[in-house]
């Protein structure tokens, strides 16, 4: 199961941490994720990272603004999310890739927590 | 970055009949890295296929995926009315790992 929290409502340039909460799987076996998806949008790969942290990807769009980070100890993932934007705000969701790193298919998905950035 | 485009946009079947989606890349998926996924309204996608032609887990076999390369398909033998939703296709071959835009499958 995967729980996300940590959205919310903040201004253009304001800066938002998301979490994601892991359990019933050994967490550090599975690279991560995060997919956000607009209102009324489809789907749109953000960010991964594998199994131990060594290895992270970004979309074009938030590269240098978000950063992806996990802590095994505490089976959690996180999104650091600065300087955002309007087109920041979705849903996120947080899902499990399907092996160690982040490449692959996303087989295990929260339900979403819900990112407005408005002014 | 790769570019994927499904069609139709939109289908409109009866339940039993058969259907058939569409994912087009813009440049070949490396080693067929291609997932769809299931997502009806208010809730989170669902893993259907992966590596093209996969199932993941608890998937009816009236699912199947295939293609290659830059041409890929999801079929649905037998449609049930439960299959209304959107399904994507995503390619993880190359970053950043893109999806296409969805069909909407309705059931008459």
């Amino acid at each position: 199961q995967l729980v996300e929290f940590g959205g919310g409502v903040i201004r253009p340039g304001g800066s938002l941490r998301l979490s994601c909460a892991a359990s019933g799987f050994t967490f550090d076996d599975y690279g991560m994720n995060w997919v956000r998806q607009a209102p009324g949008k489809g789907l749109e790969w953000v960010s991964g990272i594998n199994w131990n942290g060594g290895s992270t990807g970004y979309v074009d769009s938030v590269k240098g603004r978000f950063t992806i980070s996990r802590d095994n100890a505490k089976n959690s993932l996180y999104l650091q999310m600065d300087s955002l934007r309007a087109e920041d705000t979705a849903l996120y969701y947080c899902a499990r890739a399907m092996s160690t790193g982040f490449y692959y298919g996303m087989d295990v998905w929260g339900q979403g927590t819900t990112v407005s950035v408005s002014s | 970055e790769i570019v994927l485009t499904q069609s139709p946009g939109t289908l409109s079947l009866s339940p039993g009949e058969r259907a058939t989606l569409s994912c087009r890349a813009s440049q070949s998926v490396s080693a067929n890295y291609l997932a769809w996924y299931q997502q009806k309204p208010g809730q989170a996608p669902r893993l259907l296929i992966y590596v093209t032609s996969n199932r993941a887990t608890g998937i009816p076999d009236r699912f199947s995926g295939g293609g290659s390369g830059t041409d890929f398909t999801l079929t649905i033998s037998r449609l049930e009315p439960e299959d209304s939703a959107v399904y994507y296709c995503q390619q993880y071959g190359s970053s950043p790992f893109t999806f296409g835009p969805g069909t909407k499958v309705d059931i008459k």
